[in-house]
């Protein structure tokens, strides 16, 4: 099993250009979440799903956009992109029982110049 | 927004030394995990607590989750270059989905 993966690993954009980040578990996991981790700091949530056709909003949810059609699948899209947008991003997959692991894939890392 | 902080933000030490790291906050959570980070990798769970008061222990490391389930810390026995890394505490709270993570702890453990 692959696990969390997560494409491209590492992506420059120029301010106002758009991308998708990619996220895909094959551990059937229904809760799915977007962190993006800035250098030396702790992860803040982007997005969150709960289950296919079901998302909801974190901490830092402006200048993004999810979908949830699938199971698997999750991407993150960044609409118009800003230097403020550089960062690293994680995708993580939960399974949504209780008190349960958080399993992150390997991270995006964008740079918005 | 639930702020968790940690500290100190960076530790360097020797070779086998002990240290503890820090996690607080003003809210109360139903369960707290402590995850570890290498560079270039997503974090990894090393263990979740979800009583006040409760201890694990995983080989050298020592968690206790505070009484009243405002705040955590971690303790390192002996500790090991392959300890390296940068440790975050997260906090999930009654009805919510989502962890909220700390601040981070960058652990350096020289040989």
């Amino acid at each position: 099993n692959a696990g969390v993966t997560q494409t491209p690993k590492f992506r420059i954009l120029k301010i106002g250009q758009s991308m998708t980040l990619q996220c895909a578990q094959d551990m059937n996991h229904n809760y799915m979440y977007w962190y993006r981790q800035d250098p030396g700091m702790g992860l803040k949530l982007i997005y969150y799903s709960v289950g296919a056709g079901i998302t909801d909003k974190g901490e830092v949810p402006n200048g993004y956009n999810v979908s949830r059609s699938t199971t698997e699948d999750f991407p993150l899209r960044l609409e118009l992109a800003a230097p403020s947008q550089t960062s690293v991003y994680f995708c993580a997959t939960e399974s949504g029982t209780g008190y349960e692991t958080q399993y992150f894939g390997p991270g995006t890392r964008l740079l918005v110049l | 927004t639930q702020l968790l902080e940690q500290s100190p933000q960076f530790l360097s030490i020797q070779e086998g030394e002990n240290l503890t790291v820090y996690c607080n906050s003003s809210s109360v959570f139903s369960s707290l995990q402590w995850y570890r980070q290498e560079p270039g990798e997503g974090p990894v769970l090393l263990v979740t607590v979800v009583t006040g008061g409760e201890v694990k222990k995983l080989k050298r490391l020592t968690f206790q989750f505070g009484d009243a389930r405002k705040d955590s810390s971690l303790h390192i026995t002996a500790a090991q270059p392959g300890d390296t890394g940068l440790y975050l505490c997260a906090g999930l709270t009654t009805g919510a989905n989502n962890l909220f993570f700390g601040t981070g702890t960058r652990l350096t453990v020289i040989p």
